[in-house]
């Protein structure tokens, strides 16, 4: 079993409509969780970090579940900009070691 | 905020050569990089941790030999491709942590812009 686990999509979405996907993680010793953006051949970036109460940065809101060990994304109102690879990320333990998921494709369609 | 810059982000070369790349921390010093490969469709492969001052930690799978890292400073991590085969095309991609953060699981983990290794 990987050690974080992603749907890889794609997930194709109108524009305007709303999107969520999971991730699912085996470490129940994991201590911090982020979401990341990667476009075709450019490196990750930081989307948002995940809080163990929810936390939403305006269309995007992350979910963490630790009892089932999962972590969510919601995209609403999507954008046709939004199209990307959303990257779970999971760390824990010492040198602030992450491991990725596999990614999560999304398109956004007009 | 915090710049990580890697170079080169493009290079070719011939099947047996080396390759160096660079991964510097701009504005911040670093004692901990982060060396990663990814294949096209795939996610990030933790290859090794580069430690200033230290030797690299590899993950399991990795041949050390064959990856050569080398942090001698603060500022700077390297990573050389030893005897390149056409397998090892692919992305590579360095990230650092700040010295300063005090958040030890915090999301201050920055990336350089990766670079794109083709061995023909």
């Amino acid at each position: 079993r990987k050690e974080v686990e992603q749907d890889p999509g794609p997930f194709n979405v109108p524009e305007g409509a709303t999107v969520a996907f999971n991730c699912t993680y085996s470490n129940s010793a994991s201590q911090s969780f982020f979401w990341y953006r990667q476009d075709c051949r450019k490196e990750p970036k930081l989307l948002m970090s995940v809080y163990s109460s929810g936390n939403e940065d305006g269309r995007f809101t992350a979910q963490l579940n630790r009892a089932s060990q999962y972590i969510s994304l919601l995209i609403r109102d999507s954008k046709l900009s939004d199209s990307a690879t959303y990257l779970c990320v999971v760390g824990g333990g010492a040198g602030n070691k992450l491991t990725f998921g596999g990614g999560t494709r999304v398109l956004v369609k007009p | 905020g915090a710049v990580v810059s890697q170079h080169p982000s493009w290079v070719i070369c011939k099947s047996g050569t080396s390759v160096k790349i660079e991964c510097r921390s701009l504005d911040f010093q670093a004692t901990t990089m982060f060396w990663y490969r990814q294949f096209p469709k795939q996610s990030l492969m933790l290859m090794a941790t580069s430690n200033e001052g230290s030797k690299a930690t590899y993950e399991q799978g990795v041949e050390k030999d064959k990856f050569l890292i080398n942090h001698a400073s603060l500022t700077l991590s390297t990573l050389t491709v030893t005897s390149a085969h056409p397998e090892d095309s692919s992305f590579y991609i360095c990230s650092a942590r700040d010295l300063r953060d005090g958040n030890y699981y915090g999301n201050t983990i920055y990336f350089g812009e990766g670079s794109w290794l083709t061995v023909v």
